[in-house]
């Protein structure tokens, strides 16, 4: 079993829906939590950090997360075309920048 | 302010040969991580250094070995080249080691026949 199981999807969706992407970890360690997003080609780009429980809120990006049931989200609202990528989260226990990435779930948002 | 800068951005090479990555961090940064992503494992870590010391490592034989240099830029390398080493390996920079903050880069792809 890995310690973070994400559904790669893909997931597509029209223009305007909410989007739900979720992780799920084994590790009670983990204490920061992250959200990547990676377009075709690039690297990924830190979209969301959260540190404890609880939700943080980024304009349309809503972050979520449930140490009690080891078990995070990303929420995006009034998703867009420009929000086509892949979603990845990651998390981390110790230091020395040892991320521990979910697959990635692919998001389509179709005009 | 510039971002994560990665060299070659492609490249492809032969079994048994080896590779040198490059890594030019965001200014200010002293924590580089390496990162190796393929279809199969996704993104999995390979070793970070901070002020040129390697300071944690992943589980890849001793065939990837990297260093940072006085000025926090890094190179990794790969010898003995085996086919499953085609992947796009991903550096990072980051302020501190502790949080997970990671600016990536666009990426080497590495392609071996």
């Amino acid at each position: 079993q890995k310690e973070v199981e994400q559904d790669p999807g893909p997931l597509s969706v029209p223009e305007g829906a909410i989007v739900s992407l979720n992780c799920t970890y084994s590790n009670s360690a983990f204490q920061y939590f992250m959200w990547y997003r990676q377009y075709s080609r690039k690297g990924p780009e830190l979209l969301m950090y959260t540190y404890s429980s609880g939700n943080k809120e980024d304009g349309r990006f809503t972050a979520q997360v449930d140490k009690s049931s080891k078990y995070i989200s990303l929420f995006i609202r009034d998703s867009q075309p420009s929000d086509s990528a892949t979603y990845l989260c990651a998390m981390i226990a110790g230091g020395y920048n040892k991320l521990i990435f979910g697959a990635g779930t692919r998001l389509a948002v179709h005009p | 302010k510039a971002g994560v800068t990665q060299t070659p951005r492609y490249l492809i090479k032969t079994r048994g040969q080896q590779v040198t990555l490059s890594c030019s961090p965001i200014s200010g940064h002293r924590s580089v991580s390496w990162y190796q992503q393929t279809p199969g494992q996704g993104l999995q870590f390979l070793f970070e250094y901070f002020s040129e010391t390697q300071r944690n490592k992943g589980n890849f034989p001793g065939r990837f070995s990297g260093r940072q240099f006085s000025n926090s830029r890094s190179e990794m390398n790969v010898s003995t080249l085996e086919l499953g080493d085609s992947a796009l390996y991903l550096c990072a920079s980051s302020l501190d080691d502790l949080t997970g903050e990671l600016f990536f880069g666009e990426g080497s792809r590495l392609t071996v026949l």
